[in-house]
């Protein structure tokens, strides 16, 4: 079974904190994403990594910045949360190729910015 | 950017059929998904579709793909009460190699006893 597991299912934090959603995998998969899910809009996608220190930015990358230091790990990172970030982040891993590309989820993080 | 639709609510009995559809706007997609997300967790993988066939079926579920109206349906046959959740439609972008994923808003299918 694909694993994915995300660090925190729920955070408050206040304007201006930096914050960190962690993302592990436990296996050597080499696609990993975050996406923001908001009512009514569906998955929107922030940041994606093929390998090792490698990031492309998605759909919706202002105000956020990633890491991989690691393959297991991506890391989301809110230099200087806003109220408007509050949302459900959900982060997945891909399975296959630029056509074919399974994803599997971990069970989200619900950021909730004060 | 290529988009992908779907109504935001559905109804049934449980007992009856449901039919979820989706359209999207990606010619060059291969594969399409569909997702199950319940209340308060990540979105689980229920089956996929490749581009080049028309139907699908897994158990009780039946995904119809009509590619030439880049329509996209999924019926549950004998609903039930745990299927009451949110499914998202998506599809791989096809000429990106993002191997991202483009997702509809979600429908929400509530199963009423």
């Amino acid at each position: 079974d694909v694993k994915v597991t995300q660090s925190s299912r729920y955070l408050v934090k206040r304007t201006g904190e930096k914050v960190f959603l962690e993302c592990v995998q436990d296996m050597d998969h080499e696609n990993m994403f975050w996406y923001r899910q908001d009512p009514g809009l569906g998955l929107r996608l922030i940041y994606f990594s093929y390998d090792v220190k490698m990031k492309e930015k998605g759909d919706i990358p202002e105000g956020y910045s990633v890491s991989r230091e690691k393959k297991e790990r991506f890391s989301l990172i809110l230099e200087s949360a806003s109220t408007n970030q509050t949302s459900m982040y959900l982060c997945a891993i891909g399975l296959g190729t630029a056509n074919k590309n399974i994803q599997y989820f971990g069970a989200g993080t619900r950021l909730s910015v004060l | 950017g290529e988009d992908v639709e779907q109504s935001l609510f559905l109804s049934v009995r449980e007992g009856d059929s449901s039919v979820i559809n989706c359209t999207y706007t990606d010619s060059s997609s291969t594969y399409l998904y569909w997702y199950k997300q319940e209340p308060g967790a990540g979105l689980q993988l229920l089956t996929y579709i490749f581009s080049n066939m028309d139907m699908k079926q897994d158990q009780r579920l039946t995904v119809l793909l009509n590619k030439k109206d880049k329509h996209l349906s999924l019926r549950i046959a004998d609903t039930q009460t745990g299927d009451s959740a949110i499914y998202f439609c998506a599809e791989i972008e096809g000429n990106t190699g993002r191997r991202a994923l483009t997702f509809g808003s979600g429908t929400r299918l509530q199963v009423q006893p």
